[in-house]
């Protein structure tokens, strides 16, 4: 079974600051990893897909890299609407997904 | 427009039985996977389980097999997730997604149903 591994738990950020997340995968996942914002009482949004992707109507200050076991959510300039939880996801065994433990963005 | 619409949120008392829903619309039902996700008050998405409407083909994770269980009603292209005798930890919000084969992530998501278990 692959183990997504996030950090750091929490990153205190303010407005207009660059974040950096990152997503640790404990064997190879390919390029298969997607990564989520979630916000309090919200479903979770998809940002990324396939590790680079830009999901429909993301903007393009949130990038993101990586392949193998090692992955980077970038967020260029904080808006204020980015402070949120973000989540790493694989796809496990067919048709299963596995889900990291998160990333806690908030205000400093 | 593609939507995922849930059952309402659920009190319930430990050993009750619980049935909650996720009807599909704007898009062939029997096409995609439908699957259930967990999240515990202040903790991480946990992937639960799937069904294939096509064929009712069922898959759990291993730490949910035989907890709830996973269904479909083609006919009234809705799904649910089941429990037979609830527990104070399965206190949580549930939301369904859909996804086709070969997908790699999870772009349509529930609104979210929040089951609370308490005596």
């Amino acid at each position: 079974e692959i183990v997504l591994t996030q950090s750091p738990v929490t990153l205190s950020l303010s407005p207009g600051e660059r974040a950096t997340l990152s997503c640790r995968a404990s064997q190879s996942v390919s390029s298969y990893l997607a990564w989520y914002q979630q916000k309090p009482g919200q479903a979770p949004r998809l940002l990324i897909y396939d590790a680079f992707n830009r999901a429909t109507g993301i903007p393009a200050r949130f990038s993101a890299s990586g392949s193998g076991t090692d992955f980077t959510l970038t967020i260029s300039s904080l808006e204020p609407e980015d402070f949120a939880v973000y989540y790493c996801q694989q796809r496990s065994k067919w048709p299963s997904f596995t889900f990291g433990p998160g990333t806690r963005v908030d205000l400093k | 427009e593609v939507q995922l619409v849930q059952s309402g949120a659920e009190v319930k008392k430990p050993g009750e039985s619980l049935k909650i829903s996720c009807e599909g619309s704007g898009y062939s039902f029997t096409n995609y996977w439908i699957g259930w996700v967990r999240q515990m008050p202040g903790k991480a998405l946990e992937w639960m389980g799937s069904i294939y409407p096509g064929d009712s083909n069922t898959k759990y994770n291993p730490s949910f097999e035989g907890q709830v269980t996973i269904s479909a009603d083609r006919s009234i292209t809705t799904a649910y997730l089941q429990w037979n005798s609830l527990k104070a930890s399965d206190t949580a919000m549930y939301y369904c997604t859909i996804y086709y084969y070969g997908s790699t992530s999870l772009d349509l998501w529930g609104q979210g149903t929040l089951v609370a278990v308490s005596s």
